[in-house]
């Protein structure tokens, strides 16, 4: 099991531009959450998919953009690129029907997302 | 949302046994408590997870009082890796339950 992967590793941007990560689950999880992790700061919660929709929603904007496709994979957008958009972007997934005993999800490694 | 305190940063040595306490005085009644571990350029990894008194795993020990406003991870013998982001937060359970982070503690271990 590879675990969450994310794609790509690194990025570098300029402001205006628009930008998407992309975010593969565990095996046999079908819940993603996309967090934004800026230096010094601990993860802050974007969205969440699951059944291909957005289920919950952190305070963000509507530039922060999200998709899940039938194989639970994810993707995060972001358009007009603002200089603080530069952050770690770390998705995460967990299983919706199980994890009833546990506050436990399954992170990637990240993308670092520079914006010069 | 309960909100957790945490101190900034720790310092210890190879050996010895870190305490990590977290202040959660809202917390709520089905709220529980989790630790997550952060290294540097990955992400954070489940740790331990407790309701009250005390959790022990393979990795670490969780010691939460009875009126639950605070709770204690415990590191035995922590050596060079166990150098990280420790971060505690609050809430209820469920596999798509939003996680809240809070700023975390940095734990430096020296040799």
């Amino acid at each position: 099991d590879a675990g969450v992967t994310q794609s790509p590793t690194h990025l570098i941007k300029t402001r205006g531009q628009q930008v998407t990560l992309r975010c593969s689950p565990k095996s046999g999880h079908d819940t993603v959450s996309w967090y934004q992790q800026a230096l010094g700061q601990g993860p802050q919660f974007i969205f969440q998919y699951y059944e291909e929709e957005e289920r919950q929603r952190g305070n963000f904007p509507d530039r922060f953009s999200g998709h899940q496709f039938p194989n639970y994979s994810s993707e995060l957008n972001v358009n007009a690129l603002l200089l603080g958009d530069s952050a770690l972007y770390l998705c995460a997934s967990s299983h919706s029907g199980g994890s009833l005993s546990y506050n436990e999800q399954f992170f990637g490694p990240g993308t670092r997302l520079t914006v010069l | 949302l309960a909100k957790t305190t945490q101190p900034i940063s720790m310092d210890s040595y190879e050996g010895q046994e870190v305490n990590i306490t977290c202040s959660h005085n809202n917390i709520a009644t089905n709220d529980y408590i989790t630790w997550y571990q952060q290294f540097p350029s990955q992400g954070p990894r489940f740790i331990i997870q407790g309701y009250k008194t005390k959790v022990t795993n393979e990795v670490a020990s969780l010691f939460i009082p009875a009126d639950r406003k605070s709770s204690t991870l415990s590191l035995p013998r922590v050596s060079l890796s166990d150098t990280a982001v420790y971060y505690c937060l609050v809430g209820a359970l469920g596999g798509r339950r939003a996680l809240t982070f809070g700023s975390g503690t940095r734990l430096q271990v020296q040799p």
